[in-house]
């Protein structure tokens, strides 16, 4: 079946340091979706990227999709401690419904 | 709008009982999805719905019923609970492949 994964698994980094966070699929994807949860709270949306080799920038967060809609990545540039917290990939393998995880990658940055 | 609701918030049980999770959602959306999050293994799959009167298997189905009777409501059945089903579980729901919104959460320990 369809399987994400996603590596790191964590992360430690000192203020300012950039992070990046990669996410691999088995299958190819319609889009893909990426999610912060922050310690103790809910998975809440970033996110949708849905074309081949897509870029999309909020502010210091960049998100791509790779050429063959199977591979994305999350860069964050000079983080800052608000920026800590588990961030997931999840994919749509077609038009299922069906949102698949990755395992995610939890951030530390120390002040 | 309350957006996505999960009741209850904590809950312990003894192996052997069943209970039901409940998950309603006011923005009348068609998909509707119920992942367990264990550390290290990220958000995983139960069952979805696309629509009222349909649902699927996701990755961990076994040990779960689900149905979906209303667009609003998508409760999550234990039928008879096990150690190993100690999780938190999330409920989210979205429009066609969208953006997935959560609820908060239920955390479950089975003794």
């Amino acid at each position: 079946g369809q399987q994400v994964m996603q590596i790191p698994q964590y992360q430690h980094v000192q203020e300012g340091e950039d992070f990046t966070t990669y996410c691999n699929s088995s299958t190819t994807l319609s889009n893909i979706q990426w999610y912060k949860q922050r310690p103790g709270g809910h998975p809440v949306f970033l996110i949708q990227l849905v074309k081949s080799g897509e870029v999309k920038k909020q502010k210091r967060l960049t998100f791509q999709f790779g050429e063959a809609k199977k591979n994305s990545s999350l860069h964050i540039t000079a983080t800052q401690t608000t920026d800590v917290g588990t961030y997931f990939c999840a994919g749509h393998a077609s038009n299922t419904g069906k949102l698949i995880f990755g395992q995610g990658t939890t951030l530390q940055v120390k002040p | 709008n309350a957006g996505v609701t999960q009741t209850p918030k904590f809950q312990v049980l003894k192996t052997g009982q069943s209970m039901t999770l409940q998950c309603a959602q006011d923005m009348n959306h068609e998909y509707m999805s119920w992942y367990r999050q264990d550390p290290g293994m990220g958000l995983r799959l139960i069952h979805y719905s696309v629509g009222a009167g349909i649902t699927d298997q996701g990755e961990v189905p076994n040990g779960y019923n689900v149905s979906r009777s209303t667009t609003e409501d998508f409760p999550l059945r234990l039928l008879s609970a096990a150690p190993s089903q100690t999780s938190v579980y999330f409920c989210a729901s979205s429009k066609h492949n969208n953006e997935q919104f959560f609820g908060p959460g239920t955390r479950l320990t089975v003794l």
